[in-house]
């Protein structure tokens, strides 16, 4: 169980084209969600935290206007890169949790498999 | 193939032999923490946990051990596979926070 899918799994696409990439926990209601970018041999890096029907909250240095989230249902978050450039080219990972963050059910975070995006 | 005390970016392993994967954390508050194991194109599996009001917790073939005085964290395996090849790391949760945070990781390689 707590299973999460990641959509696409991999992503090629020209500077200056936006980006759409999918989150969804297939067997759970994720009430939480999390986006992590991790460049190559790097740690992660959260990106930004989102509750099913509210608006998003980044990490001081992630530009909200170019990585949108919508986290539209409780199994579905999507991430989109708008006007990507080649420095955004990295490994995208989401997680998701059943409870609110900051709660203790909310610790437990379930990864997904990842995309990696390339940015020509 | 053991290292004890420092955070060493890679470690190679004899299969067979038991591993030891080290992990320093800064914050204090943190009162939860979790290895994760993430295989080459994958997203992080999780492997174990411990809370701060443990010092130790065993799974199969898997040994936490948390020692806040000096704020390190190790997770050991026994009798190394190759399937357990792969970059390990540590994340916390602050206890005031809800964020994980990740340490660098150990890329573990397992000699046949």
């Amino acid at each position: 169980g707590a299973v999460v899918s990641q959509h696409p799994s991999w992503v090629i696409c020209k500077s200056g084209t936006s980006v759409k990439i999918e989150c969804r926990s297939l067997d759970f209601q994720a009430t939480t969600m999390f986006w992590y970018r991790q460049f190559p041999k790097q740690s992660l890096m959260l990106m930004a935290t989102s509750n099913e029907g509210s608006k998003a909250t980044y990490e001081q240095g992630v530009e909200k206007d170019k990585f949108l989230i919508n986290h539209a249902s409780l199994t579905l978050s999507t991430l989109t890169v708008t006007s990507a450039h080649p420095e955004d080219s990295s490994f995208y990972i989401c997680s998701a949790s059943m409870g609110l963050a900051g709660s203790q059910q909310g610790e437990t975070q379930y990864f997904g498999p990842g995309t990696r995006l390339l940015v020509l | 193939g053991e290292s004890v005390g420092l955070h060493l970016p890679t470690l190679s392993v004899q299969e067979g032999d038991n591993s030891i994967i080290n992990c320093a954390y800064s914050n204090s508050a943190s009162d939860y923490f979790i290895w994760y194991k993430q295989e080459s194109g994958k997203g992080p599996q999780f492997i174990i946990d411990i809370r701060s009001n443990m010092d130790k917790r065993q799974g199969q073939r898997v040994t936490v051990l948390l020692n806040k005085t000096v704020k390190h964290l190790s997770l050991q395996i026994a009798a190394t596979q190759p399937g357990d090849s792969a970059v390990y790391f540590c994340a916390e949760i602050g206890s005031n926070d809800y964020k994980l945070s990740f340490g660098a990781g150990t890329t573990v390689t397992v000699r046949a």
